[in-house]
């Protein structure tokens, strides 16, 4: 099947900074990437759906000038945490649509654990 | 709205011990079903889907059918291993508002 990739892998920060999870789909080009948050033991919470070449629509509640979302490519998104605190702190996944299957498949990253210290 | 419930966990079963985890689904139209599965500290993987009405999804000795009278897509397997120890995560994709829905989660332990 195809393959999303996200980096890093895991990050630590401290209170206050950026940082910025890229989501590359690595043999197929996606117009349509998503990025989930997950809490500990909890399933996943949709944050936003980002659009090759336009802004990424935001779910109810999240805060989008502090997730900012860019879709620059269709192989590449990237969510940057802004002025991140520990509340921040979670575990975010992305996930890409292969618009070639039929039926509308979403393969996802192996996520991204962030831990603001 | 669309929405998933599956069983809430935690599941702990011995080897070779048969396994359910039920899932059940509330949609406007007909949605895609999948299980998808996350072993510690990784992202989620497919493990099986069902499109239609009377599907069956199978993968690695796990099963679900697509109930659209009891709209449910449970989870089955004959026997578990050990390494199946997971969280396994029902959902469903609304193609028509472009709506994908997971369920809580269930966290399965299998124990030699």
């Amino acid at each position: 099947g195809a393959v999303v990739s996200q980096h890093p892998s895991w990050v630590i920060c401290k209170s206050g900074t950026s940082v910025k999870i890229e989501c590359r789909s690595l043999d197929f080009q996606a117009t349509t990437m998503f990025w989930y948050r997950q809490f500990p033991k909890q399933s996943l919470m949709l944050m936003a759906t980002s659009n090759e070449g336009s802004k990424a629509t935001y779910e109810q509640g999240v805060e989008k000038d502090k997730f900012l979302i860019n879709h620059a490519s269709l192989t590449l998104s990237t969510l940057t945490v802004t002025s991140a605190h520990p509340e921040d702190s979670s575990f975010y996944i992305c996930s890409a649509r292969d618009p070639r299957g039929r039926d509308n498949e979403q393969f996802f990253g192996p996520g991204t654990r962030l831990t603001v210290l | 709205g669309n929405s998933v419930t599956q069983m809430e966990g935690p599941v702990t079963l011995s080897e070779e011990a048969f396994l359910t985890i039920n899932c059940t689904y509330t949609a406007t139209g007909y949605p895609s079903l999948f299980w998808y599965v996350q072993y510690p500290g990784e992202g989620l993987q497919l493990l099986l889907k069902a499109t239609k009405a009377d599907d069956k999804g199978s993968n690695k000795g796990f099963e679900a059918t697509y109930r659209k009278e009891t709209t449910s897509f449970h989870l089955e397997k004959g026997s578990v291993q050990v390494s199946d120890s997971a969280v396994y995560f029902c959902a469903s994709y609304q193609y028509n508002n472009n709506d994908m829905r997971f369920g809580a989660g269930t966290r399965l332990t299998v124990k030699p």
